[in-house]
């Protein structure tokens, strides 16, 4: 089946600093979905793309999907320890019902 | 809070034994998606139902089964238990069937094999 994969696993920035995590496809995806998991939480929804080349922002966070619709990333600016979690893109389209997610990138943000 | 309701919270059983965790959905949605959480695999899709009938498959174990009944609540049976599925166990409604629209996790349940 459509596998996500992300990048990177783990990620550790300092207070302030920016991040990025990508999430990639070998096929093209109709959709994608980001969700945020808090150390110890369930996974809370973030946004959805899914238009080619589309850029959405919430605050600090951007998203974008790619041209050929087989990327996407999320950018923070300017991290805050409140950011702190594990954050998932997911293949939210398609036929098979699924809704596969990627691994994960841990993000960790020292104060 | 989610709308979604997982129970139990926690549960510590043994090897071999067979386990039933149970999931409501949020009020309207349809459709109940059950995924395991272990720390190096990430989250895995297990299976997805609609409406009371199943929709898709994933990585499920046969000694795994679920159902959902007519009242749209969701089971998830774990028989001859072993060490390597004790994880946590999430639970995911949206309202409909089809694929595009978020899904919203339950707290899931931490299951412990020893």
């Amino acid at each position: 089946g459509q596998q996500v994969m992300q990048i990177p696993q783990y990620q550790h920035v300092q207070e302030g600093e920016d991040f990025t995590t990508y999430c990639n496809s070998s096929t093209t995806l109709s959709n994608i979905q980001w969700y945020k998991q808090r150390p110890g939480g369930h996974p809370v929804f973030l946004i959805q793309l899914v238009k080619s080349g589309e850029v959405k922002k919430q605050k600090r966070l951007t998203f974008q999907f790619g041209e050929a619709k087989k990327n996407s990333s999320l950018h923070i600016t300017a991290t805050q320890t409140t950011d702190v979690g594990t954050y998932f893109c997911a293949d939210g389209g398609g036929s098979n019902y699924k809704l596969t997610f990627g691994k994960g990138t841990l993000l960790t943000v020292n104060p | 809070d989610s709308g979604v309701t997982q129970t139990p919270k926690h549960l510590i059983t043994a090897t071999g034994q067979r386990v039933t965790l149970r999931c409501s959905p949020r009020s309207g949605d349809l459709s109940v998606y059950w995924y395991q959480q272990s720390l190096d695999q990430g989250l895995q899709f297990l299976i997805h139902y609609y409406n009371g009938e199943e929709r898709a498959k994933g990585n499920i174990l046969e000694r795994f089964s679920a159902q959902q009944f007519p009242d749209l609540h969701s089971e998830l049976n774990l028989s001859s238990l072993e060490l390597g599925d004790s994880a946590l166990y999430f639970c995911a409604s949206k309202s409909g069937g089809s694929p595009g629209s978020p899904l919203h996790f339950g707290n899931g349940t931490r299951l412990t094999v020893t």
